[in-house]
This record gives structure tokens, C-alpha cells and sequence, in this order.
């Protein structure tokens, strides 16, 4: 069981525009910032999106995040076959004083 | 380039130890927190602890407080991973990852910028 929720799947045609929420509490979304990692096929995550909204250098503006209140989310528009992989957010959590994870988005591109 | 080069995959029987290596370069190695991630097969992520490369300061996942122990080496930039008296749930990937962490007044705000490209660690009989 994860500390923060993410729903288990997510999927959308190639061009589209998909969203994956992730939702925390006072503890760590609450009062700390989300990141997003994505985890392609046997590979190592990758940072893609930290401090709720900042993408590193090299990751295409086609991915943005946001955070309202205990709830964060990760836009992809312009939906490409390479991104399909697995997708987690993560936070500081203030009351297990721990870096916690959501149990992961898998991204099937149809 | 900032890299993270870790040991290679090992098959441990349930109740031994391991010891896992994760060596950096292309930055400084004593002003970053070194964090271990580890992931079961077909599992989401788990955070297991991390420690200052500055300091040595460690703080630990509560599920594995007591059976791990991570150190570092500055001289060789080097940080270690042991996990003792394992068991099958412990077989997983295990990651190491540069860890941009700042702390104030209890929070911490940072990301993992940099990740090693994983070792396996099987446990079985």
C-alpha cells in the first residue's frame, strides 16, 4: 500500500492530451513539493518533473505538473508511442520523515 | 557527466547480507545525499533510506530501520548499500540516486536528479 494514490493505468491515442493524478495528504503533498519520475521498460526512473512544475533540461514542454492542496498531476499532451512507461510521484513526507512514492501509473499508448 | 555506477547483480540465500556499491562521478561528491530506492519485480518504488556524503548523517526508512546500513567512501566517492538477514521480499532492484535535498523546520524539498542504472539482488534458497 503507497502512501500516496495514483490509479494503476492510464491510456490515450497517439496526439492526445492524458492526465494522471496523484493524491497525499497534510503530510506530504499537503506541505511539500511533487516530483514525477518515468520509468521507461527496464530502465533506471528519470526525473521528469520536480518542484510540482520544473521540468530538467531536456525534458519536452509537452509534460507539466501541478499541485492543488493534497493533490498533484501530470499533464502529457501531444501523446507520443514513447511514452509509454510507468509514471510515480513523489513527496517528502513530513510525519514518516521519509521520501514517499505512489504505487506507479502504467501508460499504454493505444 | 554526473554518473552513478553500481555493483553487479547477486543471488543471496535467505538470512545472509549484502553489501551494494554505487560509484559517482562528474560532480562533487561531498555535497549531495546519496538515496537508496529499491523496487520489487512488477512493484511500484520504494525509498529505503538516504545518507549526506558530507557528513555521513543517515536517516532510514522505518520498515528497514536495524537490518540496513549505508556508508560512504570519499576517497573513492563511493556509497554502500548493506542490508542484512535477508529475506525473499527483499529480492528486488536496487537503485542508487543523487538526492537534492533541503530541509527546514521538519519538511525537505528536493528530487532525485540522478539515478545509478540498478542492481539486482535475488534471495533464494
Amino acid at each position: 500500500q503507497s502512501v500516496l494514490t495514483q490509479p494503476p493505468s492510464a491510456s490515450g491515442t497517439p496526439g492526445q492530451r492524458v492526465t494522471i493524478s496523484c493524491s497525499g495528504s497534510s503530510s506530504n503533498i499537503g506541505s511539500n513539493t511533487v516530483n514525477w519520475y518515468q520509468q521507461l521498460p527496464g530502465t533506471a526512473p528519470k526525473l521528469l518533473i520536480y518542484s510540482n512544475n520544473q521540468r530538467p533540461s531536456g525534458v519536452p514542454d509537452r509534460f507539466s505538473g501541478s499541485k492543488s492542496g493534497t493533490s498533484a498531476s501530470l499533464a502529457i499532451s501531444g501523446l507520443q508511442s514513447e511514452d509509454e512507461a510507468d509514471y510515480y510521484c513523489a513527496a517528502w513526507d513530513d510525519s514518516l520523515t521519509g521520501w514517499v512514492f505512489g504505487g506507479g501509473t502504467k501508460l499504454t499508448v493505444l | 557527466q554526473v554518473q552513478l555506477v553500481q555493483s553487479g547483480a547477486e543471488v543471496k540465500k535467505p538470512g545472509a547480507s549484502v553489501k551494494v556499491s554505487c560509484k559517482a562521478s562528474g560532480y562533487a561528491f561531498t555535497t549531495y545525499v546519496i538515496s537508496w530506492v529499491r523496487q520489487a519485480p512488477g512493484q511500484g518504488l520504494e525509498w529505503m533510506g538516504g545518507i549526506s556524503a558530507y557528513n555521513g548523517y543517515t536517516d532510514y526508512a522505518q520498515k528497514l530501520q536495524g537490518r540496513v546500513t549505508m556508508t560512504t567512501d570519499t576517497s573513492t566517492n563511493t556509497a554502500y548499500m548493506e542490508l542484512r538477514s535477508l529475506r525473499s521480499d527483499d529480492t528486488a532492484m536496487y537503485y542508487c540516486a543523487r538526492d537534492i535535498r533541503y530541509c527546514s523546520g521538519g519538511s525537505c524539498y528536493g528530487y532525485f536528479d540522478y539515478w545509478g542504472q540498478g542492481t539486482l539482488i535475488t534471495v533464494s534458497s
